[in-house]
C-alpha cells in the first residue's frame, strides 16, 4: 500500500502570498493518479487537480499542481481569502489512498 | 447535475454493524466511466478511503479494512451500499460516498454532503 506523507502540517500565510505544498509517496506513483483535493469545514471535499498537473472544472488557474514520481507539489501562486483550508493529495493504483493533509490557515 | 446522497442510521451500538446507502441522481451508477466509492473522516482527523465498487459489481477495498467491509451496487435502484461489520469507537466518522471518474484519472469529482455515524451504546 502507497503512503502518502503530506508537509507541512500547517502553513500559516496571508493573503496575497504563495502557498507550497508537498505530498511525498512511499514509492512512485503514476503521475497520472495523483489528485489535490481542498476542504472546508462542514463540506465535503472539491477536487481540484487530478493527473497530478489538470485542474478540474471550475478551479481557478491560482491553483497549480507539478512533480512525478514520489514528490509532487500543490502551489497556490496568491491567497485569497476563500483558499484557506485543509489541502489533501490523494493517489490511485491498485486502490485509492490520501494524504494527512495540510491546513493552510490566516497568518 | 449529478448529486449523491448518504442515509442510514446515525447511532450504531458497538460491534454491530454499520449500513449506509448511497442514492445517485441526474446521472447512472451503470456508466463504465466511473467507480463508486466510500470515504470517511473520523472528527477532527483527515480522510481514509474504505472501498469503492464498479457498476459490474467488482470491488476494491482497503487493505486495513477488508476483513470487516462489503460494498454492493444496486443498478435498478441507482445506488450503492456499504455495509461495515464490528464496529468499535474507532469507526466514528463522517461517511462521505463519492464517484471516481476515468476522466479525472480516477479522482473523486462528485462527493455526497456525508453522513455522521456515531458507535456508541
Amino acid at each position: 500500500e502507497i503512503v502518502l506523507t503530506q508537509s507541512p502540517g500547517t502553513l500559516s500565510l496571508s493573503p496575497g502570498e504563495r502557498a507550497t505544498l508537498s505530498c511525498r509517496a512511499s514509492q512512485s506513483v503514476s503521475s497520472s493518479y495523483l489528485a489535490w483535493y481542498q476542504q472546508k469545514p462542514g463540506q465535503a471535499p472539491r477536487l481540484l487537480i487530478y493527473g497530478a498537473s489538470s485542474r478540474a472544472t471550475g478551479i481557478p488557474d491560482r491553483f497549480s499542481g507539478s512533480g512525478s514520481g514520489t514528490d509532487f507539489t500543490l502551489t497556490i501562486s496568491r491567497l485569497e481569502p476563500e483558499d484557506f483550508a485543509v489541502y489533501y493529495c490523494q493517489q490511485y493504483g491498485s486502490g485509492w489512498t490520501f494524504g494527512q493533509g495540510t491546513k493552510v490557515e490566516i497568518k | 447535475q449529478l448529486q449523491l446522497q448518504e442515509s442510514g442510521p446515525g447511532l450504531v451500538k458497538p460491534s454491530e454493524t454499520l449500513s449506509l446507502t448511497c442514492t445517485v441522481s441526474g446521472g447512472s451508477i451503470s456508466s463504465s466511466s466511473y467507480y463508486w466509492g466510500w470515504i470517511r473522516q473520523p472528527p477532527g482527523k483527515g480522510l481514509e478511503w474504505i472501498g469503492s465498487i464498479y457498476y459490474s459489481g467488482s470491488t476494491y477495498y482497503s487493505p486495513s479494512l477488508k476483513s470487516r467491509v462489503t460494498i454492493s451496487v444496486d443498478t435498478s435502484k441507482n445506488h450503492f451500499s456499504l455495509n461495515l461489520s464490528s464496529v468499535t469507537a474507532a469507526d466514528t466518522a463522517v461517511y462521505y460516498c463519492a464517484r471516481a471518474n476515468f476522466n479525472t484519472w480516477n479522482g473523486f469529482d462528485y462527493w455526497g454532503q456525508g453522513t455522521l455515524v456515531t458507535v456508541s451504546s
